[in-house]
């Protein structure tokens, strides 16, 4: 299997633009987590899917940032407009289902965000 | 609310020593715990997991953890460090019904030749 793909690995855009995050899970699994890293505030869930369904958005920072999963295969973080605050790395990782194993969290190799 | 500690921000071991990284828990209920690795630049990799049973458990790269629910810890050991161990470790717990993974603040570990 190839792992949790994220795409892209790098993005330096600019202030006010618009940033599309993408990810693929694994294939087989039915939870899709985002996560955000930062020097300051360390690793932060963003919002988790269960089933293609938005379970927990209570770690989206502001109305700026939006999450979906229109299938099983694809999810996307979208940031609009882009702040120099929203730099960081972002990380999305895949659980399969099932209690026990399915708390198992797979990750990416995440995207480096940057925004001048 | 679960919560996870990790009380050491850096440590720095020579290669070839031991090694414990600590981790303290908040939970009401038996937790499931996990340590996961991350190497620069790279995601998060999963070292070990537990769930229940036998309260020491191996994962991969020569590391163990011990659960201690008297302690609510959950540390990390590894008896002789390699220069390939220098990365940041997370601890996190996790609740049974759910997948929702609560993270430490993360050890950086540095390995001096």
């Amino acid at each position: 299997d190839a792992g949790v793909i994220q795409s892209p690995r790098h993005e330096v855009t600019e202030m006010g633009q618009e940033v599309t995050l993408r990810c693929k899970p694994i294939s087989g699994h039915n939870s899709l987590f985002w996560y955000r890293q930062t020097m300051m505030r360390g690793l932060e869930l963003l919002i988790y899917f269960n089933n293609n369904v938005p379970i927990d958005d209570s770690g989206m920072p502001e109305d700026r940032f939006s999450a979906k999963m229109p299938n099983a295969s694809f999810s996307t973080l979208k940031i609009q407009p882009s702040e120099p605050r929203d730099s960081a790395v972002y990380f999305c990782a895949s659980s399969p289902p099932g209690q026990g194993w399915g708390n198992i969290q797979y990750f990416g190799a995440g995207t480096r965000l940057s925004v001048l | 609310a679960q919560s996870v500690t990790q009380p050491d921000i850096h440590i720095t071991v020579s290669e070839g020593a031991s090694l414990e990284l600590r981790c303290n828990y908040s939970y009401g209920a038996t937790p499931y715990l996990f340590w996961y690795v991350q190497s620069p630049g790279q995601g998060l990799q999963l070292l070990l997991k537990y769930f229940s049973g036998d309260t020491l458990v191996q994962g991969i790269k020569g590391f163990e953890a011990e659960f201690k629910r008297s302690q609510s810890s959950f540390n990390l050991r590894k008896p002789s460090v390699h220069w390939s161990d220098a990365a940041e470790y997370f601890c996190a717990v996790s609740s049974g019904g759910g997948n929702k993974l609560t993270f430490g603040t993360g050890t950086q570990l540095k390995v001096e030749l």
